[in-house]
């Protein structure tokens, strides 16, 4: 079974401009979250979506939106980027049905240069 | 944002050597995890516990769930090149419609052949 899969895999952009990363979550699983992960940390929790609605939301300034396709895909939005949006961004799935269920399995990143 | 407290920040240990690495958390956590993350990639999720005071085991490596659910801590035993990477604690609140991964700021894990 393929994983979580994210694209793109590396990205430049330069201040104040805005980026679109896109997930694909693992077959059946039907949660995504994203997470930000700045270098020498660990990862930030950023948005939760589940059934295509947003579960939960983590201390990101509105410049940052995402949403939930209905094949449960997913994009995340970053406007107005900062040098400090620099990061890997990580998307993770889950089934999210029950005790046992929410174990989150990670993509391998979109890696976010501001320049 | 909120991160556990996870020690030690790195180890230096030779080929066969035991490993143990902890985190600790100021609120509860229904749910801990274990991860190890290699460079450029995503975490791998590496054990998962459920049950205070559980203790779980994956080939050479044993978690186990902290009774007062605040902390966690994960063994490695004779380790090999293989285990070299960062490795993360996070714990998850279940329930309500929020289960946002909450992680430690990570191992660093060198292993000398």
């Amino acid at each position: 079974d393929a994983g979580v899969t994210q694209s793109p895999t590396h990205l430049i952009k330069t201040r104040g401009q805005h980026v679109t990363l896109r997930c694909s979550p693992i077959s059946g699983h039907k949660s995504v979250s994203w997470y930000q992960q700045v270098l020498g940390q660990g990862p930030q929790f950023i948005f939760q979506y589940y059934e295509k609605e947003e579960r939960g939301r983590g201390n990101f300034p509105d410049r940052f939106s995402a949403r939930q396709f209905p094949n449960y895909s997913s994009e995340l939005n970053v406007n107005a980027l900062l040098l400090g949006d620099s990061a890997l961004y990580l998307c993770a799935s889950s089934r999210l049905q029950g005790v046992g269920y929410n174990e989150q399995f990670f993509g391998p990143g979109t890696r976010l240069t501001v320049l | 944002g909120q991160q556990l407290n996870q020690s030690p920040q790195s180890m230096f240990i030779q080929e066969g050597e035991d490993v143990s690495m902890n985190c600790t958390s100021s609120s509860i956590f229904n749910t801990w995890l274990w991860y190890k993350q290699d460079p450029g990639e995503g975490p791998v999720l590496l054990i998962a516990l459920y049950k205070a005071g559980e203790l779980t085991s994956n080939g050479r490596l044993t978690a186990q769930f902290g009774i007062t659910r605040k902390d966690s801590f994960l063994n490695i035993s004779a380790s090999i090149p293989s285990d070299v990477g960062i490795y993360f604690c996070a714990g998850q609140v279940s329930g309500g419609s929020n289960y946002k991964l909450t992680f430690g700021k990570g191992t660093l894990l060198t292993v000398n052949p």
